[in-house]
């Protein structure tokens, strides 16, 4: 099993959808979450972190379940800017210093 | 604020040529800094991870290496290229303290294809 799985996608959603990612992770013990962006051919860059209690940014909702070990990402009202590829990634035990991505969800708006 | 730069951008080289990649911080001190690569539709794997000058972890067997002759820059090397070595390169940082201890700062990345 994966240290961090997602489904590959690819979602294809019209503008105004809600979609959802889900992503699980085996490390019970994992520490910190967080959802990053990655346009096609760019660098990684911060969506949000995920807090236990669930934290909401605009149009973006994370949330974790520790008893089921997944965490997930919202998005309401989407854009075509939203278009992109969502990575998970997860902070092992050990610390921050292996974080575990992974391979990313590829999220399609279409006008 | 603080910044990240990397280069080259972009490079092509055959097999069995060296290899230097060059990524600094501005900004920051003491930074926590990171080699990653992406190969094509896969996640990112860590390659090298440095607390402090000349401190380095390698978490991959490979022909790559990596050193830290300052505080804030970071570079990773071959001296021989393998067919397999190509893909997304990506440096990054930490600040290691804080409550943001663990967010990654990445680089605009170095896109390296070994023909």
């Amino acid at each position: 099993r994966k240290e961090v799985e997602q489904d590959p996608g690819p979602f294809n959603v019209p503008e105004g959808a809600t979609v959802a990612f889900n992503c699980t992770y085996s490390n019970s013990a994992s520490q910190s979450f967080f959802w990053y962006r990655q346009d096609c051919r760019k660098e990684p860059k911060l969506l949000m972190s995920v807090y236990s209690s669930g934290n909401e940014d605009g149009r973006f909702t994370a949330q974790l379940n520790r008893a089921s070990q997944y965490i997930s990402l919202l998005i309401r009202d989407s854009k075509l800017s939203d278009s992109a590829t969502y990575l998970c990634v997860v902070n092992p035990p050990t610390g921050g210093f292996k974080t575990i991505f992974g391979a990313g969800t590829r999220l399609f708006v279409k006008a | 604020s603080q910044t990240i730069h990397q280069w080259p951008a972009t490079l092509v080289q055959p097999v069995g040529s060296p290899l230097s990649l060059e990524c600094t911080v501005e900004g920051t001190s003491n930074p926590n800094l990171y080699w990653y690569r992406q190969a094509a539709g896969r996640g990112l794997q860590l390659l090298f991870y440095s607390v402090g000058i000349g401190q380095i972890s390698s978490e991959v067997p490979q022909n790559l290496s990596a050193s830290r002759p300052q505080d804030r820059q970071f570079i990773l090397s071959s001296k021989k290229l393998l067919l397999s070595d190509s893909g997304f390169y990506l440096c990054a940082w930490t600040t290691g303290v804080g409550r943001r201890a663990n967010v990654l700062t990445f680089g605009a990345g170095s896109r390296l294809t070994v023909l």
